[in-house]
C-alpha cells in the first residue's frame, strides 16, 4: 500500500537553529499538508499546499515556517529559528482526488533544547 | 471558535465486546468526516470516512454513524480486539472547499484480554 514517508524520525535541535523536515507524499497525490501534535494533545493543522502554492494556513504557521516542494517528489517544512514550544510531532499528509481520504506519514519528532 | 471534541477521554472494553466512540462537532458547514486511529509513536491511520449526505457507513468491523441534527459522530468497532487499542480521533473538514482537517481531542481505547 502506498505510504507517505517522513525523515528524519527524530530531530534534536538547539533553540534558534533552523530545521528542515522532509516528506515524500504518495506519488499521484495532489494535495499536501503539514500537521503537528504536541505531546498528549490533539493534531493541529499547520498548512496545506496545492498546485505549487499554499492554499490554507493556520495561525500557528507564522513567518518562522515555510514549505517547499523543491522537486516532483519531496515536500519540506522549514522552521527558521526554532523555539522550545516548537517541540512536537510533525506529520505530513497527502491526498489524491478531491474528497479522497488523507494519508499521514509516521511523523518526525522534533525536540528543541 | 469552531471545534470538534470527544465525550470520553478513555474507554476500556473487554476483548470481543463492541466499542462505541463518540464525537461532537460544532461546525455545521462540515461535510466530510474521518475517523483515525493512532498507535503510540505513529501517525494517524485512516479508518473510515463519511460524507454529510449519508448517515451511516460500514467498513470491515467498523461503522460510522453521523447525526447532523445534533452534530454527532460515532465510531462503532465490532468484536474489539487487543490490536484495536489506540487513541481514536475524529476529524472534520469545515465545509466544502476547505482543505484542512480539524481534529478532536482523542479517545483512548483500552482492550482488556
Amino acid at each position: 500500500e502506498p505510504e507517505v514517508t517522513q525523515t528524519p524520525s527524530h530531530q534534536v535541535t538547539q533553540m534558534g537553529q533552523e530545521v528542515i523536515l522532509h516528506c515524500v507524499p504518495i506519488s499521484n497525490h495532489l494535495y499536501f499538508y503539514w500537521y503537528r501534535q504536541i505531546l498528549g494533545q490533539k493534531v493541529e493543522f499547520l498548512v496545506s499546499f496545492y498546485n505549487n502554492e499554499i492554499s490554507e494556513k493556520s495561525e500557528i504557521f507564522d513567518d518562522q515556517f515555510s514549505v517547499e516542494r523543491p522537486d516532483g517528489s519531496n515536500f519540506t517544512l522549514k522552521i527558521r529559528s526554532t523555539k522550545l514550544e516548537d517541540s512536537a510531532m510533525y506529520f505530513c499528509a497527502s491526498r489524491g482526488e478531491k474528497g479522497a481520504g488523507y494519508t499521514f506519514g509516521s511523523g518526525t519528532r522534533l525536540t528543541v533544547v | 471558535g469552531e471545534s470538534v471534541g470527544l465525550h470520553l477521554p478513555t474507554l476500556s472494553v473487554q476483548e470481543g465486546d463492541n466499542s462505541i466512540i463518540n464525537c461532537a462537532y460544532s461546525n455545521s458547514a462540515s461535510d466530510y468526516f474521518i475517523w483515525y486511529k493512532q498507535e503510540s509513536g505513529k501517525g494517524p491511520q485512516f479508518i473510515i470516512d463519511i460524507r454529510s449526505n449519508m448517515d451511516k457507513r460500514q467498513g470491515q468491523r467498523v461503522t460510522v454513524l453521523l447525526n447532523k441534527t445534533v452534530k454527532h459522530l460515532s465510531l462503532q468497532i465490532a468484536a474489539t480486539q487487543p490490536g484495536d487499542s489506540a487513541v481514536y480521533f475524529c476529524a472534520e473538514n469545515g465545509g466544502t472547499g476547505r482543505r484542512a482537517l480539524t481534529f478532536g481531542s482523542g479517545t483512548r481505547l483500552q482492550v482488556q484480554p
